[in-house]
């Protein structure tokens, strides 16, 4: 069956420091993947979206990765800040459907 | 910046009783979905909705669940009969088109079972 794997345990930064974050999956062939942002309370909000012909995206302090080879996809923020801290999401998909299968997501807590 | 709004934000109701959640997607998206997410575990996806009908659904969206487009601008999740497990955060969802593209999430309501 279909898996999505991401750090299963929070992932604690100083700030200004890069945060790397990874989403893992099996048993897919995604067409693109997408990362959302979610704070304790709040709905998801999209970030970025990366095709497979895409090895690279990137949106402000955001840069995502996406290897089709290794089955995975990196995403950094740069220059952390405490603002940043928060659970993220990712979403690999194929070009079919309209679920969003996400993984648990990683929580990042940025400290001063 | 357009966004989904969903009332209530906090819905508690009986075992058994039927609830209803609203939800208006943003004006001009064409697609909506609704998603649940049970307390620490992952945003899980329930139905997709488009051209008033069903697209694609969950195994979790079952008989007790159903989905309408009452007008042009509200969009509802009903539950039949509602269970102790059914207890979750429902998060509705709105893209302007489909497959692929990036959808925005309402804050949810916080639905408790008693």
């Amino acid at each position: 069956s279909q898996k999505i794997e991401q750090n299963s345990e929070a992932l604690n930064i100083q700030e200004g420091k890069t945060a790397t974050l990874t989403c893992n999956y099996t048993n897919y062939s995604p067409a693109y993947l997408q990362w959302y942002r979610q704070d304790p309370g709040r709905g998801p909000v999209f970030l970025l979206l990366i095709r497979e012909n895409e090895k690279e995206k990137r949106k402000e302090r955001l840069k995502v990765t996406f290897d089709t080879t290794l089955k995975q996809s990196l995403f950094h923020i740069t220059a952390s800040q405490p603002a940043d801290s928060a659970t993220y999401l990712c979403a690999p998909r194929a070009n079919s459907g309209y679920a969003l299968n996400f993984g648990k997501g990683t929580s990042l807590l940025v400290t001063p | 910046e357009p966004e989904v709004t969903q009332t209530p934000s906090h819905q508690v109701t009986q075992m058994g009783q039927e609830v209803i959640l609203r939800c208006v997607p943003i004006s001009n998206h064409l697609y909506f979905y609704w998603y649940r997410q049970i307390l620490g575990q992952k945003v899980e996806f329930l139905v997709s909705f488009y051209n008033n009908e069903i697209s694609e659904k969950s195994e979790i969206f079952d008989d007790q669940f159903s989905v309408e487009r009452p007008d042009g601008s509200n969009f509802t999740l009903k539950i039949r009969s509602t269970k102790l497990e059914d207890s979750a955060m429902y998060f509705c969802a709105s893209s302007s088109r489909g497959p692929g593209q990036p959808q925005h999430f309402g804050d949810g309501t916080r639905l408790s079972i008693l």
